[in-house]
């Protein structure tokens, strides 16, 4: 089946430790985004990628890093600089922007 | 600069009836498409419908429909026949370039 996949579903961390958070799809869609999603708000934009090898900051780029070495994949990496991490985390697939597939979204506590 | 709103935090709707959720929107584009997601408890985002700014006819699937009034820059979701299972966050979405900038959303309640 296609789809995207996001795992763990429950992370929990320490405060000042780095976490990375995994993200792969099998729909062979070329653009990939990473979304945060705060208790009763909607979504926010971290990072997207329109294909490998290239990404571009989001509206709350500050604190994360991203990597897009194969299509399949693009993992997000909460650093120790982002100041509240606890949240929601959403990554999506799309071959076209009025299509885009969700994962089923990482619930991130920093205790 | 883009923006969506909406401004319902919640809603209730008795089952079986119709309810609308508002969506506005700010944009000086004049191609863009307007979505609407479902996100129920379990926290998936559930891709319900699109609407094209150059769309003539407004967009029906199922018993979604959006209300697109271009001018008033409105984007409502008509959800017909309300069911137990519509219970859930609702959001209002547009594209902008190549991202997708979503509202603060609306949650439904159906009462049975």
């Amino acid at each position: 089946d296609g789809g995207i996949t996001q795992s763990p579903k429950y992370l929990f961390r320490k405060e000042g430790q780095n976490v990375t958070l995994s993200c792969e799809q099998n729909l062979n869609h070329d653009a990939m985004y990473w979304y945060r999603q705060d208790p009763g708000q909607g979504l926010r934009l971290i990072y997207y990628s329109q294909i490998v090898n290239d990404f571009q900051k989001g509206d709350i780029a500050e604190g994360y890093s991203v990597s897009r070495e194969k299509k399949e994949s693009f993992p997000l990496t909460v650093t120790s600089a982002q100041k509240n991490p606890t949240a929601f985390y959403l990554c999506a697939s799309s071959n076209r922007v009025d299509e885009q597939f969700f994962g089923p979204g990482t619930r991130l506590t920093v205790l | 600069a883009q923006k969506i709103t909406q401004t319902q935090p919640g809603m209730f709707v008795q089952e079986k009836e119709a309810v609308t959720l508002d969506c506005t929107y700010d944009t000086s584009d004049q191609s863009y498409g307007l979505f609407w997601y479902k996100q129920p408890s379990s926290g998936e985002m559930i891709f319900l419908i699109y609407q094209g700014s150059y769309d003539e006819q407004n967009a029906t699937e199922g018993r979604y429909s959006l209300n697109f009034q271009k001018a008033r820059k409105s984007a409502n979701l008509v959800i017909s026949a309300s069911q137990l299972g519509d219970s859930a966050m609702y959001f209002c979405a547009m594209d902008y370039y190549d991202k997708v900038i979503f509202g603060p959303g609306t949650s439904l309640s159906v009462i049975p």
